[in-house]
């Protein structure tokens, strides 16, 4: 099993380019998350989605979109892209949302726009 | 609002000397509490989730204690290869996943 993977590991990119960063597990989870992680801040949800089908707004969602192609991908998209985006995004999984289930991660990409 | 406050934010210690992380958090309802080991460049890695005050739970050289406040991670004798920052996180249920802490980053020396 590959766990969690991401696609690209690292990216760099204009003000006002758009990109999307892709996620794929093979746990067979309902549930897939991403974050972001910035110096000094800890991670942070942008976006999740509880099960295939549905997408719901996490604590920083602004200036990304997401989607869930199946239950295996989750998809997170930049439209256009800004410094502030700059950080490390982390696409992790678990089998459910609503119990203390583990996330698991994975190996991030690292995104600077400049 | 859920908050998760790790301690020290570094730590340097000689391999073999015993210390222990801190993190300290306030939410209502706490379903979980997660540790994870991030080594540089790389995803965090799961240790342990704990449930309700009282429990522990060992790995190795590492042990991790949860009272109703705070939680623990005991190193003992720790080596080299327990560098890393160790990351805590809460979870409450529902469509708030994890909050995390900032991190503890432990260094061992030879």
């Amino acid at each position: 099993n590959a766990g969690v993977t991401q696609t690209p590991k690292f990216q760099v990119l204009k003000t006002g380019q758009s990109m999307t960063l892709q996620c794929a597990q093979d746990m067979n989870h309902n549930s897939m998350y991403w974050y972001r992680q910035d110096p000094g801040m800890g991670l942070r949800l942008i976006y999740y989605s509880a099960s295939e089908g549905t997408t719901d707004k996490g604590e920083v969602p602004n200036g990304y979109n997401v989607s869930r192609l199946n239950k295996r991908e989750f998809s997170l998209r930049l439209e256009s892209a800004a410094p502030s985006q700059t950080s490390v995004y982390f696409c992790a999984s678990s089998y459910s949302l609503t119990v203390a289930d583990t996330q698991y991660f994975g190996p991030g990409t690292r995104l600077t726009v400049l | 609002e859920d908050q998760v406050t790790q301690s020290p934010e570094a730590l340097r210690l000689q391999e073999g000397e015993s210390s222990s992380l801190n993190c300290s958090y306030t939410v209502s309802g706490l379903r979980g509490l997660f540790w994870y080991r991030q080594d540089p460049g790389k995803g965090p890695e799961f240790l342990f989730t704990l449930y309700s005050a009282g429990e522990e739970k060992e790995k190795e050289r590492l042990k991790a204690t949860l009272t109703k406040k705070e939680s623990f991670l005991h190193i003992t004798a720790p080596k080299p290869e327990d560098s890393a920052t160790y990351l805590c996180a809460v979870f409450r249920g529902g469509a708030d996943g994890l909050t995390f802490g900032k991190g503890t980053h432990l260094i061992i020396q030879p």
